[in-house]
């Protein structure tokens, strides 16, 4: 069974702060892929990333960085400099070997930023 | 214009009706799922289908109906609402399934009264 657990349930941050959103997956595939999604207030679901079990290289893009650690079974995203456009609910997901086609999602962080 | 819409955006109905929610996705991805959005859960696969004719169930089936004639079409039926199916449900659509990104439908949000 595939399990993601985002403990954080809400964070605040004052506008420019880093953040960091915290991912932790559990999964008995062998490959296996990450995401991350946003969710901002007007409600769409906007992809952010895909990372594939096989990949352990942390990848940053903007303001956006990824840290994937199979040791720790652990998917974080930092958000530096944060700005108000930044604040969402962020999701953290799962997905198993091809043919596997069930994608599971955590619960959730809400992040505010504050100006 | 190109991506995946879903209709109706909010619907309001009561218990034992029977709605039908819209997914339409104009990108010929072969992969399609539907999702529910509640508070607690974050989303919940219900639905899934890898081609036209070919679905399968997700992680909360109970009380949901689909179907796929089309590749650009996957229509979620309530045979009989009841209010647990007041929710936020999203569809959503990938070229080669849940390994690969997925795109989401801006949200039905429907209310069983």
């Amino acid at each position: 069974a595939q399990k993601v657990t985002q403990a954080q349930t809400e964070i605040s941050v004052v506008e420019k702060e880093d953040v960091t959103l915290d991912c932790v997956y559990e999964t008995r595939d062998t490959t296996y892929y990450l995401f991350w999604y946003k969710q901002p207030p007007s409600g769409e679901l906007v992809f952010l990333i895909r990372r594939n079990s096989f990949d352990e290289q942390n990848e940053i893009s903007g303001r956006y960085s990824w840290n994937f650690q199979k040791s720790t079974s652990s998917f974080n995203f930092t958000i530096t400099a944060s700005q108000v456009v930044d604040s969402a609910v962020y999701f953290c997901a799962l997905s198993g070997n091809f043919g596997n086609e069930k994608l599971t999602f955590g619960t959730g962080t809400r992040l505010t930023i504050i100006p | 214009d190109a991506g995946i819409t879903q209709s109706p955006r909010y619907k309001i109905t009561e218990t034992g009706r029977q709605v039908t929610l819209m997914c339409h996705q104009t990108w010929s991805h072969s992969y399609m799922f539907w999702y529910r959005q509640d508070l607690g859960h974050g989303l919940r696969l219900i639905y899934y289908s890898a081609a036209a004719d070919i679905t399968d169930k997700g992680e909360v089936p109970d009380g949901y109906v689909v179907s796929r004639s089309k590749t650009e079409n996957f229509p979620l039926t309530l045979e009989s609402a009841t209010r647990s199916q007041t929710s936020v449900y999203f569809c959503a659509s990938s070229e080669i399934g849940a390994s690969m990104e997925q795109y989401f439908g801006p949200g039905t949000r429907l209310t069983v009264t």
